[in-house]
């Protein structure tokens, strides 16, 4: 099983900043990784897939990089919708536990 | 335009059984693979069981799941269902019904999701 291990467990930024998040994986998943964000009472939104890979309709303040084991998500410059909790996911349906993007 | 709306949520005693349903729309259930999610209350997301396209359309479980849960799809009704057995408090959560989209390599990405329908499972 492939455990999925996202830092920070909070990030207490201001709009205007960059965020950035980290997936780690227990093994290898090559590319095959998702970046979702979750807002309080919304279906998750997929962002990227295949690490690097914008879902349609994200806008480009999103970035996904990485391979093998270490994985990020970058926000740009924060946006006050942006503030949220962030998952990673990868093929076994594993999600990570969490980045929860809160206003400083 | 891709909509996904479950239904069937409820309250149910311990060892009870409850059936979900996740009518889509804008695309076919039956050429697609389709997953459910669920969250506890204030916990993560928790992958619970998806169903391949096609006719085979294969099936797959987490283990706090498998041999209680069953996936299935009606492709004419075009409705995905959940059907869950054996009931525990632990089985408490927001059931999400998602499609799952292809990567480069796999089936894995949740494309779209519904707005989830909520079990509690108590005495």
């Amino acid at each position: 099983e492939i455990v999925l291990t996202q830092s920070p467990a909070t990030l207490s930024l201001s709009p205007g900043e960059g965020a950035t998040l980290s997936c780690r994986a227990s093994q290898s998943v090559g590319i095959s990784l998702a970046w979702y964000q979750h807002r309080p009472g919304q279906a998750p939104r997929l962002l990227v897939y295949d690490a690097t890979n914008r879902a349609t309709g994200i806008p480009a303040r999103f970035s996904g990089s990485g391979s093998g084991t270490d994985f990020t998500l970058t926000i740009s410059t924060l946006e006050p919708e942006d503030f949220a909790i962030y998952y990673c996911q990868e093929p076994s349906f594993s999600f990570g536990q969490g980045t929860k993007l809160e206003i400083k | 335009e891709v909509q996904l709306v479950e239904s069937g949520g409820d309250l149910v005693q311990p060892g009870g059984s409850l059936r979900l349903s996740c009518a889509a729309s804008g695309f076919s259930v039956g050429t697609n693979y389709l997953a459910w999610v669920r969250q506890a209350p204030g916990k993560g997301l928790e992958w619970v069981s998806i169903i391949y396209s096609g006719d085979t359309g294969a099936t797959y479980y987490a283990g706090s799941v498998k041999g209680r849960f069953t996936i299935s799809r009606h492709n004419s009704k075009n409705t995905l269902y959940l059907q869950m057995n054996r009931l525990g408090t632990e089985d408490t959560a927001l059931y999400y019904c998602a499609r799952v989209q292809r990567g480069k390599n796999y089936y894995y990405a949740l494309d779209f999701w519904g707005q989830g329908t909520t079990v509690t499972v108590s005495s």
